[in-house]
């Protein structure tokens, strides 16, 4: 069964400190991996995708298919990183459907 | 620049009502989607659409029905609220053929109460 399973519901860090986001995944086959976020107030939007190998805004996330993790990092934490953010699955046999985890609620403190 | 725009931000609405959800968009995507986001459980499938007419049930789809008579524009409807409905509702639209990516792009979403 596809799955997406993000242990954390809330994660709380200081600014300036490292900051992993946990995703793991049950998938077989090759999926596609992305980041949501969403930031008070605002809707829901794509952050980054593993297929792109991008960093946006300082977060990168390296699919580790031995582990099936897809963990979001960000060495220096800055307070506007303050948001909800979702980790998301694509199986490529079903290209039109995104499966979403249950969501990490990240709060900066100053 | 993707716009999905949906009918409310707020709605309330009482037990047994029948309730309609609209949601359109301008980037003609052939895909639509419905989404419930609840604390804690975060977003869950309701129904989705990959064309004009048709439509598939997500994972929970009970409860609800939806409409697409136009390739823009996808309804989703409450035939009979319940207050285990009262929700923030997401709609969300994409590409079908852009294989690289499965980018989807949501509204701003509906904050909905069943009294």
């Amino acid at each position: 069964a596809q799955r997406v399973t993000q242990p954390e519901k809330l994660l709380s860090v200081f600014k300036g400190a490292p900051v992993e986001l946990k995703c793991n995944y049950s998938y077989s086959g090759s999926p596609e991996l992305f980041w949501y976020v969403q930031y008070s107030r605002q809707r829901l939007q794509l952050l980054l995708r593993h297929i792109s190998r991008e960093s946006i805004k300082g977060f990168t996330a390296d699919l580790n298919k031995g582990e099936t993790s897809f963990h979001l990092k960000k060495p220096f934490a800055q307070e506007e990183d303050s948001a909800m953010y979702y980790c998301a699955l694509s199986g490529q046999s079903s290209a039109s459907k995104i499966i979403f985890g249950s969501g990490t609620r990240l709060s900066i403190r100053p | 620049d993707v716009k999905v725009t949906q009918s409310s931000r707020y709605l309330v609405k009482r037990t047994g009502e029948k309730v309609f959800l609209e949601c359109v968009q301008d980037m003609d995507h052939e895909n639509m989607f419905w989404y419930r986001q609840d604390p804690g459980l975060g977003l869950r499938l309701i129904y989705f659409s990959y064309d004009v007419k048709m439509k598939e049930k997500g994972d929970i789809p009970e409860g609800y029905s939806v409409s697409r008579e136009k390739k823009e524009r996808f309804s989703l409807i409450l035939e009979s609220a319940s207050t285990n409905q009262t929700s923030m509702y997401l709609c969300a639209s994409s590409l079908v053929y852009e294989r690289s990516s499965y980018e989807q792009y949501f509204g701003p979403g509906t904050r909905l109460t069943v009294t």
